[in-house]
C-alpha cells in the first residue's frame, strides 16, 4: 500500500521528443507528489511537484499530469534535449513525511 | 535557495573504522532531515528520519547502533557509520525538509563511501 510503481524502467527518445514517465500509487492518503532528476554521482534535484487538488502543473518544459481517480501521475518533458538525459524518480508523501520513491526511469535523449 | 551540502563527497576507509558524514542546510532551517542509501542503478532507500533535538526514527532493518544519527541543530545532521565493513560501501544522501509545514525536500550532493 505504501508503494509507488514507476514505469518504464528505461526510455530512449530523439531530441525534441516528449518522453512520458508514469507512476501509480495505492494509498489515497498521499498528498504530495514530487519528481526528482538525478545525474550520475549526484544527489536528486527537485524538478516539479503537485498536490492532489490539481490535475496538471507546468514549469518550463516539465509538466505533471495527475489523475486522482486512477491514482496515477505522470511527467512529460517537452522538447527534450540531450542534457535531460538522467534518471527520473517519482515520489509520494503524506503530510510532509518521508518520501516513498518509485523505482526510477533512466532517460536517454539522442541528438 | 534551499541548498543542502554534504561533507565529505568521497571517503575511503579501512574495515573496522568509523566514518562521519555531515549534512547541512545552507540557507534555511531544517527541523527534519532524512538519510538515504542508494546502490548503483537503484532507487533511494530511506534509512532514518532525523528531527532536531530528538532521537532519529530508523526504518525497519536499519541497525541504529551501526548508523548513528545526530541532529544537533536546525542546520546540521550527521550520520556516523560505525565499524564499517565492505558491505557498507554505498552512496549516502541526505535531504532536508523546509519549514514545519513544508512538503518540499531538498537533497544534498551525496557521499560516496568505500570501505576497503
Amino acid at each position: 500500500q505504501q508503494q509507488v510503481k514507476q514505469s518504464p524502467q528505461s526510455l530512449i527518445v530523439q531530441k525534441g521528443g516528449i518522453p512520458i514517465i508514469n507512476c501509480a500509487y495505492e494509498n489515497t492518503a498521499f498528498d504530495y507528489f514530487p519528481w526528482y532528476q538525478q545525474f550520475p554521482g549526484k544527489g536528486p534535484a527537485l524538478l516539479i511537484a503537485i498536490r492532489p487538488d490539481v490535475s496538471e502543473k507546468k514549469e518550463g518544459r516539465f509538466t505533471i499530469s495527475f489523475n486522482k481517480s486512477a491514482k496515477q501521475f505522470s511527467l512529460h518533458i517537452m522538447d527534450s534535449q540531450p542534457g535531460d538525459s538522467a534518471t527520473y524518480f517519482c515520489a509520494a508523501s503524506i503530510d510532509g513525511g518521508k518520501l516513498i520513491f518509485g523505482q526510477g526511469t533512466e532517460l536517454s535523449v539522442k541528438p | 535557495g534551499a541548498v543542502v551540502s554534504q561533507h565529505p563527497s568521497r571517503v575511503i576507509c579501512k574495515s573496522g573504522t568509523s566514518v562521519k558524514i555531515e549534512c547541512r542546510s545552507l540557507d534555511f532551517q531544517a527541523t527534519t532531515m532524512f538519510w538515504y542509501r542508494q546502490f548503483p542503478k537503484q532507487s533511494l532507500m530511506l534509512m532514518a528520519t532525523s528531527n532536531e533535538g530528538s532521537k532519529a526514527t530508523y526504518e525497519q532493518g536499519v541497525e541504529k547502533d551501526k548508523f548513528l544519527i545526530n541532529h544537533a541543530s536546525l542546520t546540521l545532521s550527521t550520520l556516523t557509520v560505525t565499524s564499517a565493513h565492505p558491505e557498507d560501501s554505498s552512496f549516502y544522501i541526505c535531504s532536508a525538509r523546509t519549514g514545519l509545514a513544508g512538503h518540499e525536500q531538498y537533497f544534498g550532493p551525496g557521499t560516496r563511501l568505500t570501505v576497503t
